[in-house]
């Protein structure tokens, strides 16, 4: 298995809603990412987990809480989300460690807030 | 502060042709290189990957070289081919963290028919 599946593929919320996206990967990856993406922009870093630890948050909202379950793994948990947060969020995974490293991407779950 | 940047929105190249899609960086600690292949409404795709050690890596149609003293790496795809059309990403590794990755801006190229 040499994929990242991601859930729901597209997702339409209100502001006042909670959500969760969900990632899941087998292939023994022991960091995972979220990755948000607007139109015609790259793929920004949100959160990195590593061994299913927080290892970097680059000064996401409060109102995005992730969370790893287990080293398989990865939810974003949404709430109170405003207009500008609709993108496309990428859920990516990685070998631990130095050496060749690449990121594995699932497809995406878009995200359209109303 | 963007550490990695690919100056080149699009690019359109004909059938058959070379395409070089090119991409700079900064940051002198970045140690492992990846392009990304992206279609529209998916994730993206790896293609090839170079260590900070080689100045090339190739893998069929699809070749990388990197110029460390100028931060300048290039994709190149010879021959092109319409399914080649995408966007493509510039990615690269800080050393130092391991799992930090700093994607650049994207190149869309076009392959025409």
């Amino acid at each position: 298995d040499t994929e990242v599946t991601q859930t729901p593929k597209h997702l339409v919320m209100g502001m006042t809603n909670k959500k969760s996206l969900k990632c899941e990967q087998h292939m023994g990856h022991r960091a995972m990412y979220w990755y948000k993406q607007k139109a015609k922009k790259p793929p920004e870093l949100m959160f990195v987990y590593s061994y299913e630890k927080l290892s970097i948050n680059e000064s996401v909202p409060s109102r995005f809480s992730p969370e790893c379950p287990n080293s398989s793994l990865l939810n974003l948990h949404l709430h109170a989300l405003q207009p500008e947060d609709s993108a496309l969020y990428l859920c990516a995974s990685s070998q631990r460690g130095s050496g060749a490293n690449v990121l594995t991407f699932g497809a995406g779950s878009r995200l359209t807030v109303l | 502060d963007q550490q990695v940047k690919q100056n080149s929105p699009s690019l359109s190249v004909q059938e058959g042709r070379i395409s070089i899609l090119n991409c700079d960086y900064t940051n002198s600690m970045f140690d492992y290189f990846l392009w990304y292949k992206k279609y529209p409404a998916e994730g993206p795709t790896f293609l090839i990957s170079i260590s900070s050690i080689k100045d090339k890596n190739e893998d069929g149609r699809f070749t990388v070289f990197l110029n460390k003293s100028a931060k300048h790496l290039s994709l190149h795809i010879v021959p092109s081919q319409p399914g080649d059309s995408a966007v493509y990403f510039c990615a690269a590794r800080d050393e130092n963290t391991g799992n930090q990755f700093y994607f650049g801006t994207g190149t869309s190229l076009t392959v025409i028919p």
